[in-house]
């Protein structure tokens, strides 16, 4: 079975300060992962994936196979940044294959 | 830029009587997908869907519950009678062939009295 965890649900941080979300995975085989955001009020939206490599609004994330991570990261937070924020998975066995979603980090970024 | 849309955006319906969600996925895309959030918990996976026919589902999705594309354009999904614990966000997603970005809906509300 696929799981994701996301061991924080609240997270406060000082404006300018740096943001480490953190996202566990299991999976057999070779997975996609994914971290979604959610601005109050609005979609669903995908940040960044894995296999991408990029860096988006200045998050980064990076696949650890051997701890089976996929932590999302900033050195400078900003007030803009506050979000839900979620760690999703996908198996690649199939083309079409669902996420698997944590349970979610609400980030705070203080002023 | 194109985006899946969903209608209502908030439903209330009384415990046993049947609703209808409805999602307009992206012209090009031909992977559906339903998605609910109850309060306070995780985004889970109702049913996947392709090719006019559901691909997997998850247990949430027994028997009460149908999807269907009535024309080119919607994607349903019904519950027949509604249970209190039906009450969550419902999520319509949809994918392109080839890519692995899920585009979401902005969501609809269903609240079951």
């Amino acid at each position: 079975a696929q799981r994701v965890t996301q061991p924080e649900k609240l997270l406060s941080v000082f404006k300018g300060a740096p943001v480490e979300l953190k996202c566990n995975y299991s999976y057999s085989g070779s997975p996609e992962l994914f971290w979604y955001v959610q601005y109050s009020r609005q979609r669903l939206q995908l940040l960044l994936r894995h296999i991408s490599r990029e860096s988006i609004k200045g998050f980064t994330a990076d696949l650890n196979k051997g701890e089976t991570s996929f932590h999302l990261k900033k050195p400078f937070a900003q007030e803009e940044d506050s979000a839900m924020y979620y760690c999703a998975l996908r198996g690649s066995n199939f083309g079409n294959e669902k996420l698997t979603f944590g349970t979610g980090t609400r980030l705070t970024i203080i002023p | 830029e194109p985006e899946v849309t969903q209608t209502p955006s908030h439903q209330v319906t009384q415990m046993g009587q049947e609703v209808i969600l409805r999602c307009v996925p992206i012209s090009n895309h031909l992977y559906f997908y339903w998605y609910r959030q109850i309060l306070g918990q995780k985004v889970e996976f109702l049913v996947s869907f392709y090719n006019n026919e559901i691909s997997e589902k998850s247990e949430i999705f027994d028997d009460q519950f149908s999807v269907e594309r009535p024309d080119g354009s919607n994607f349903t999904l019904k519950i027949r009678s509604t249970k209190l614990e039906d009450s969550a966000m419902y999520f319509c997603a949809s994918l392109r062939v080839s890519s692995t970005e899920a585009f979401f809906g902005q969501g609809t509300r269903l609240t079951v009295v």
